[in-house]
């Protein structure tokens, strides 16, 4: 069974600044789909970031970039020059057939 | 950008009562979904539906669950006899495609509360 994994629960950051939130996750398979989603107060589910587990290149938007290290099973998300409305739960999230998400975490932007 | 809209926002109901979850998906999506998220732990799938049937389902999702589209815009779960642990957020989504990479739009979910 695949499982995900975020050991972060809470994290916190300075505005401008940049944070890292980790992810990892298990599987036996080789062609699958990982996924960084942002749920805001607002509670909707906001995509933003995928990467094939095909490509090695890192997947990137804007201020968004992840590495992605398929040996090690690991997916972690960059959030560079960290702005205020950055601040939300950040789930990583995994699809074979269905998504499976991890447990989040909540990220804190300071100003 | 199209968006999922779920009502009600918040559901309160008594133990053994039935409840109703509407969602309407974005209109030219084909697959549909409902995940929950029980307070403090993760979001999980429930079940999958494409062309009026279920395609997959979690072990969750058990008897006391149904989904339907009753029309051509909206997407139902229904609880037959909630308990006390089905309280949760809800979530719908829809895709229009069902491949690994397609981007799955979510709605902003209902949260169920059995009392």
């Amino acid at each position: 069974a695949q499982t995900v994994t975020q050991s972060q629960p809470e994290m916190s950051v300075q505005e401008a600044e940049t944070v890292t939130l980790s992810c990892t996750y298990d599987t036996s398979e080789s062609n699958y789909y990982l996924f960084w989603y942002k749920q805001p107060p607002s509670r909707q589910m906001i995509l933003v970031i995928r990467q094939e587990a095909y490509k090695q290149q890192n997947a990137t938007e804007n201020r968004f970039s992840v590495n992605f290290q398929k040996a090690a099973k690991s997916f972690s998300l960059k959030i560079s020059d960290s702005q205020l409305g950055d601040t939300a739960m950040y789930f990583c999230a995994f699809r074979f057939r269905n998504l499976i998400f991890g447990k989040g975490t909540k990220l804190s932007v300071k100003p | 950008e199209p968006e999922v809209t779920q009502t009600p926002s918040h559901q309160v109901t008594q133990m053994g009562q039935e409840v109703i979850l509407r969602c309407v998906p974005i209109s030219n999506h084909l697959y549909f979904y409902w995940y929950r998220q029980i307070l403090g732990q993760k979001v999980e799938f429930l079940v999958s539906f494409y062309n009026n049937e279920i395609s997959e389902k979690s072990e969750i999702f058990d008897d006391q669950f149904s989904v339907e589209r009753p029309d051509g815009s909206n997407f139902t779960l229904k609880i037959r006899s909630t308990k006390l642990e089905d309280s949760a957020m809800y979530f719908c989504a829809s895709s229009s495609f069902s491949q690994k990479n397609e981007k799955l739009f979510f709605g902003s979910g209902t949260q169920l509360s059995v009392l």
